[in-house]
């Protein structure tokens, strides 16, 4: 069964130091990953994805993410945090099969970044 | 691009009235949409995926005569709670996946509050 643990519920970083987001999956196929974010009250937004190329992908508001295949990971970085990252974000994984190629998702990490 | 709206944003009714919710894929075309529905600090639940011109696909254990769902063009799909009950009180988010440079990604709305007195 396709699936995608995000193994913290939170994470607090100081401003200005580099903040890991993590996120593991499982899946049978080649991995379609992406990571959202959500603002209080907000709908998602998109940050970036991974189809296929480089592991190394970057995205909006200076994220990036890695794509590892062995340890079946895609966690999101940014090397230097602001207060204005604290919000709720999401990892979710697809293959290109079936299913409406609808998104699985994560259970969210929090990230408070303080001041 | 792909900017997606819903309305209304936030929306207060009684118990046992219907309530629309729209959403629109502003400058691109959906082939396909999502209904999600979200509880505070959880995760997104997928309610059902419709795709233009074609009935919704419900997710198990979504009853799809109380959550009508309408694809009927390629920038708007509908959500209908009908006599909707204080238990439907929630956070409703659509998405919308589209052709071309759209294909690949989910691109969401701001969400509608649902409150049922």
């Amino acid at each position: 069964a396709q699936s995608v643990a995000q193994p913290e519920d939170q994470v607090n970083v100081a401003e200005g130091n580099p903040l890991t987001v993590k996120c593991t999956y499982s899946v049978s196929g080649n991995p379609y990953l992406f990571w959202y974010v959500q603002y209080p009250n907000r709908g998602l937004q998109f940050l970036l994805k991974y189809i296929t190329g480089d592991n190394l992908v970057k995205g909006s508001y200076g994220f990036e993410a890695e794509f590892n295949k062995s340890q079946t990971s895609f966690h999101l970085k940014k090397p230097s945090a602001l207060v204005s990252d604290s919000a709720l974000y999401f990892c979710a994984v697809r293959t290109n099969a079936g299913n409406n190629r609808k998104l699985i998702w994560g259970l969210g990490t929090s990230l408070a970044v303080n001041p | 691009g792909a900017v997606v709206s819903q309305h209304p944003s936030r929306v207060i009714c009684k118990s046992g009235t219907s309530v629309k919710i729209e959403c629109r894929s502003l400058d691109f075309q959906a082939t396909t949409m999502f209904w999600y529905r979200q509880f505070p600090k959880q995760s997104l639940m997928l309610m059902a995926t419709s795709n233009e011109g074609s009935k919704a696909t419900y997710e198990q254990g979504v009853e799809k005569d109380k959550f009508l769902i309408n694809h009927a063009s390629l920038t708007l799909s509908t959500l209908t709670v009908t006599s909707a009950h204080p238990e439907d009180s929630s956070f409703y988010i659509c998405s919308a996946r589209g052709g071309g440079a759209f294909t690949d990604t989910q691109y969401f709305g701001p969400g509608t509050r649902l409150t049922v007195l």
